[in-house]
């Protein structure tokens, strides 16, 4: 009963940004909205998270709409290694994720 | 730094056996751990909560006489596999909470013949 829903597959040129979209329509004032990345057969992966301010760190920008319904993760500058798939999700005491979005980057 | 460790990474076991898979926080305490299951090609399946000296909470359709959770310490949660049974092959990974962000084990590739 993941609280999201994200494109199921996304391709993007190496050196260039990469924006993943994810909509959260039912999402209440004190949830936050998390980011991870999965490789393949390895733990996800933490990204980046926020609750209505926009953020950024070393990995991504975090882009959340002013009715929070929804978000948009941007790799600025997507490398090959950054082929994963992403999980939005929304987090209030546990952590359940949807299907996410598998990006491929290519050469 | 904070690390979940999660061992082991991968194990073949026989039908009917258990196998305990053991998750550990490295420089945290955690009262709490979830513990999730992933298929192939499929997203992770959160199982059950882990909590620090009581019961484990599972998810509906867990059967929790099978995937027995131990949260003995801080530092330390245990899943343990009874009577595994091929259908049970699957991807278990465990996660604990530190300020505000989930961490993850490596995850442990079970595959019972």
């Amino acid at each position: 009963d993941a609280k999201t829903t994200q494109p199921t597959s996304m391709d993007c040129a190496e050196g260039r940004a990469a924006n993943l979209p994810c909509n959260h329509s039912t999402i209440s004032g004190n949830e936050y909205v998390y980011w991870y990345r999965q490789i393949h057969s390895q733990g996800p992966q933490y990204i980046i998270h926020g609750l209505k301010n926009n953020e950024t760190n070393e990995m991504a920008s975090l882009i959340i709409t002013e009715d929070r319904k929804s978000s948009t993760l941007i790799l600025p500058h997507a490398t090959l290694r950054d082929t994963a798939v992403y999980y939005c999700i929304v987090y209030n005491n546990d952590m359940r994720f949807g299907a996410g979005t598998r990006l491929t980057v290519k050469p | 730094g904070a690390v979940v460790s999660q061992h082991p990474s991968r194990v073949i076991c026989k039908s009917g056996t258990s196998v305990k898979i053991e998750c550990r926080s490295l420089d945290f305490q955690a009262t709490t751990m979830f513990w999730y299951r992933q298929f192939p090609k499929q997203s992770l399946m959160l199982m059950a909560t882990s909590n620090e000296g009581s019961k484990a909470t599972y998810e509906q359709g867990v059967e929790k006489d099978k995937f027995l959770i131990n949260h003995a310490s801080l530092t330390l949660s245990t899943l343990t596999v009874t009577s595994a049974h091929p259908e049970d092959s699957s991807f278990y990974i465990c996660s604990a909470t530190y300020r505000g962000e989930l961490l993850f084990g490596s995850g442990t590739q079970l595959s019972v013949l």
